[in-house]
């Protein structure tokens, strides 16, 4: 089945420090990539949807400047939350999605960010 | 864009009894309508899916049912059992090429109890 791996499961870093989370996909090459950030007992709010290849397409109210997200291969998306602060701290989780036929939408293990 | 709504927030029942979550959405070009489940610090796992063309679809103790007129769908699990526990989120998608996110509900905390 559809695999896809999330780095770090865990991260504590100090307010203003930048963090780069990964999310690869490893049976399947991945043509859309979407990142979600999900709050204490909230739904998974969608930021970004980036296609291999082309810059990201943000959600209104997302800052592009601070979560910089590149899809440099068709396995491989990363997330970089820039000058990261106590606010920032939240449940991040990718999604990739083969691009044939219906679904196909498989989720990481997400990211617990913690900036102190 | 695409609204879709889920009730109960939190359902609890007891071993053997079965839950019902259902959910609603806004917009008729959506096509595709998985359900996932999670646990605690963890990312959502699918466990059943239907397209819109489909009216009901069966997975052991899992069921979804869908009503494209009314746009509503529901998640049917049966002869619930304490690892059922968790939160369970549907979501709605336009089905294509293109790419299209995932629209989630805000979810159900279901509690099986022993």
């Amino acid at each position: 089945g559809a695999v896809v791996s999330q780095h770090p499961s865990r991260v504590i870093c100090k307010s203003g420090t930048s963090v780069k989370i990964e999310c690869r996909s490893l049976d399947f090459q991945a043509t859309t990539m979407f990142w979600y950030r999900q709050f204490p007992k909230k739904s998974l709010m969608l930021m970004a949807t980036s296609n291999e290849g082309s810059k990201a397409t943000y959600e209104q109210g997302v800052e592009k400047d601070k979560f910089l997200i590149n899809h440099a291969s068709l396995t491989l998306s990363t997330l970089t939350v820039t000058s990261a602060h106590p606010e920032d701290s939240s449940f991040y989780i990718c999604s990739a999605r083969r691009d044939r036929g219906y679904g196909g939408y498989t989720f990481g293990s997400g990211t617990r960010l913690t900036v102190v | 864009g695409e609204n879709v709504e889920q009730h109960p927030s939190t359902l609890s029942v007891q071993e053997g009894d079965s839950a019902v979550i259902k959910c609603t959405y806004s917009d008729s070009a959506s096509n595709y309508f998985p359900w996932y489940k999670q646990e605690l610090g963890k990312g959502p796992q699918l466990i059943i899916d239907i397209r819109s063309n489909v009216g009901e679809k069966k997975d052991q103790r899992i069921a979804v049912t869908l009503n494209k007129t009314a746009k509503h769908f529901s998640l049917h699990i049966t002869e619930t059992q304490p690892e059922d526990s968790a939160v369970y989120f549907c979501a709605a998608s336009i089905n294509s090429n293109s790419g299209y996110a995932l629209n989630f509900g805000k979810g159900t905390s279901l509690l099986v109890t022993p």
